[in-house]
């Protein structure tokens, strides 16, 4: 099915463990998203790819790192998680940055960090 | 920055009833687009409906409509006959310099 691929679902980290979410999409799209999502919260963005081979910080960058691996593949990182860092993960993506299009998202990744 | 805000934590509606959640948002550009999403319980973010800010008509999907009012900054959706498929929590969000800002969230309930 066509779509927006996220791995793992769940996961749970001790603190100072590092792991990669990893996104997958098979739409062609230009750009992709990652998002987190606190509860009572609205999505706020980690990190953002308008193309492949380039990336940008979003709103909540600090303790996360990416790689826009190619043009379907974009994955976070958390190099040594930290108990605020417990959210789900959410990954998008677009055509293009332009805004007449919406995302589409991946199904998300559960992470608690003890 | 651009913020949006949506003032409706939680909403309820009797099934087959209408519902409108609500949106303001705030921005200094003139081209943008609004969007509102649905999560249901199982997490899937989906695409509802979509408006631009030019079309002075105000978009619509099937039982899905927006009431667009760009002075006001206002961006409200209706749903019409209520389903029990609709409960979720909608997120209304603002998209113009190539990425989205979302708001907090509307939880729906709706009761049989």
């Amino acid at each position: 099915n066509a779509g927006v691929t996220q791995t793992p679902k769940f996961q749970v980290l001790k603190t100072g463990q590092s792991m990669t979410l990893q996104c997958a999409q098979d739409m062609n799209h230009n750009s992709m998203y990652w998002y987190r999502q606190d509860p009572g919260m609205g999505l706020r963005l980690i990190y953002y790819s308008a193309s492949e081979g380039t990336t940008d910080k979003g709103e909540v960058p600090n303790g996360y790192n990416v790689s826009r691996l190619n043009k379907r593949e974009f994955s976070l990182r958390l190099e040594s998680a930290a108990p605020s860092q417990t959210s789900v993960y959410f990954c998008a993506s677009s055509l293009t940055t332009g805004p007449d299009y919406g995302y589409t998202f991946g199904s998300g990744t559960r992470l608690t960090v003890v | 920055a651009q913020t949006v805000t949506q003032s409706q934590p939680e909403m309820s509606v009797q099934e087959a009833e209408t519902v409108t959640l609500s949106c303001t948002y705030d921005t200094s550009e003139s081209d943008y687009y609004l969007f509102w999403y649905k999560q249901p319980p199982s997490r899937q973010m989906i695409l509802v409906i979509r408006q631009e800010a030019y079309k002075q008509q105000n978009a619509t999907e099937n039982r899905f409509s927006v009431n667009f009012q760009k002075a006001a900054k206002s961006f409200s959706l209706k749903i019409s006959d209520s389903q029990l498929g609709d409960a979720a929590m909608y997120f209304c969000a603002y998209r113009s310099d190539g990425k989205s800002t979302f708001g907090d969230g509307t939880t729906l309930t709706v009761k049989p």
